[in-house]
């Protein structure tokens, strides 16, 4: 992997149901691994930066994990709510940090 | 509540006009970056800054210059802009080291005729 890779592009969830996307990043000369959420007309807010493998993070219904040593990160929500729709970044940084495009998440009511 | 400001929101302005994006932030964050994003497209680090005259090219060449004269104040001209630079601008800051989470503006979208 020589870029960072979100799949999938877009997914439709219906509310309730839990979800999980994933973030592919180079391994080597792995630093730290961000995530953001991005809502429609606002600015992106980080969710999590992690840099051990290993690493779980938790905030409210949404956590993620990291393995840097095959180079992919999840993202998960639990029971997802209409507020979750977003589109969801990761960045890699290795030499420099480098954004994949996204997967955007629409949760339909 | 927003922290990092980006004026303005949306531009449309004709092709040869000079534009300045401003960006401010009231954190005391020591860096700081803009990046360029076209439709869905991933986010391109245009130029960074880590203080007070410290200003560096990012990874997406740009005609774009910057400077960093006070922390808090870090913005973006174009001396001559063309239909080319039409583009979503993104500010955003952050505490030295990688490890530290970025905080965004609201961006600036930009459209030239």
């Amino acid at each position: 992997i020589l870029n960072v890779e979100q799949s999938p592009q877009s997914l439709h969830v219906q509310e309730g149901d839990s979800t999980n996307f994933t973030c592919s990043f180079p391994s080597s000369n792995f630093y730290a691994l961000h995530w953001y959420r991005w809502e429609t007309a606002k600015s992106p807010e980080a969710l999590f930066v992690m840099t051990l493998n290993g690493d779980e993070k938790k905030k409210g219904r949404i956590s993620a994990t990291l393995n840097t040593k095959e180079g992919y990160s999840y993202l998960y929500i639990k029971g997802s709510q209409p507020e979750d729709s977003a589109t969801y970044l990761c960045a890699s940084l290795n030499e420099k940090l480098t954004f994949g495009t996204g997967t955007r998440l629409t949760i339909i009511p | 509540e927003a922290d990092i400001y980006q004026t303005p929101r949306y531009l449309v302005i004709g092709t040869g006009k000079k534009i300045t994006l401003e960006c401010s932030q009231t954190m005391g964050h020591d860096k700081m970056y803009w990046y360029q994003q076209d439709p869905g497209m991933e986010l391109h680090l245009i130029h960074y800054s880590y203080g007070v005259n410290s200003t560096e090219k990012g990874d997406l060449s740009s005609e774009s210059t910057v400077s960093r004269i006070r922390t808090e104040h870090f913005p973006l001209t174009l001396e001559s802009a063309r239909p080319s630079h039409t583009s979503q601008y993104l500010c955003a800051s952050s505490e030295l080291g990688g490890s530290q989470p970025q905080h965004f503006g609201d961006g600036t979208r930009l459209s030239i005729l």
